[in-house]
């Protein structure tokens, strides 16, 4: 299995340029999120995913957008890059059948540098 | 605001030795807690998992405690090894926020020979 795929994994964008970052999971997961981690921090969820249909945001949602079109998909789009969305962004999967199996499977990340 | 934290940032650790590594939280409705691990340039990796009718839970070198009264987990790691090295972080999930994880800030972990 390939687990939590995302795509691209390094990435340059000048301020005001937009882009989506892609994330794909194989494990028939209903939960998705999404997760951006600034230098020497921990990781502060952006938008989270119960489902196909079913997006929701997170703590900090400001600059991003997400979709969830598919069980296996959920893309995070930035409109209008920003240097303060310069950071690392991890793409996540759990099965989230209830409130005890909510270990969450991780992709590699992406490292977005806003110039 | 909730928050789950930790209380020191880097830990220096010798090979051989055990590892302890602390983590607060502040929410009482907080029932279902996770280790991770992160290698450099890597994405976090789950490690071991506790839930709150649980005061400790073994794993393969590592334990984890908690203590519902202090609101304060903690993650033990045996006869630390140089593949120990990383940044380890704890997370809650709450039924009232069902399925999404809090992060705290992390503690690095640096093994020593």
């Amino acid at each position: 299995n390939a687990g939590v795929t995302q795509t691209p994994k390094f990435r340059i964008l000048k301020i005001g340029q937009s882009m989506t970052l892609q994330c794909a999971q194989d494990m028939n997961h209903n939960y998705m999120y999404w997760y951006r981690q600034d230098p020497g921090m921990g990781l502060k969820l952006i938008y989270y995913s119960v489902g196909a249909g079913i997006t929701d945001k997170g703590e900090v949602p400001n600059g991003y957008n997400v979709s969830r079109s598919t069980t296996e998909d959920f893309p995070l789009r930035l409109e209008l890059a920003a240097p303060s969305q310069t950071s690392v962004y991890f793409c996540a999967s759990s099965q989230g059948q209830g409130a005890w199996n909510t270990e969450a499977f991780f992709g590699q990340g992406t490292r977005l540098t806003v110039v | 605001g909730e928050s789950v934290g930790l209380h020191l940032p880097t830990l220096s650790v010798q090979e051989g030795d055990n590892s302890i590594i602390n983590c607060a939280y502040s929410n009482s409705a907080s029932d279902y807690f996770i280790w991770y691990k992160q290698e450099s340039g890597k994405g976090p990796q789950f490690i071991i998992d506790i839930r709150s009718n649980m005061d400790k839970r073994q794993g393969q070198r590592v334990t984890v405690l908690l203590n519902k009264t202090v609101k304060h987990l903690s993650l033990q790691i045996a006869a630390t090894q140089p593949g120990d090295s990383a940044v380890y972080f704890c997370a809650e999930s709450r039924t009232d926020s069902w399925g999404k994880l809090q992060f705290g800030a992390g503690t690095q972990v640096v093994v020593t020979p």
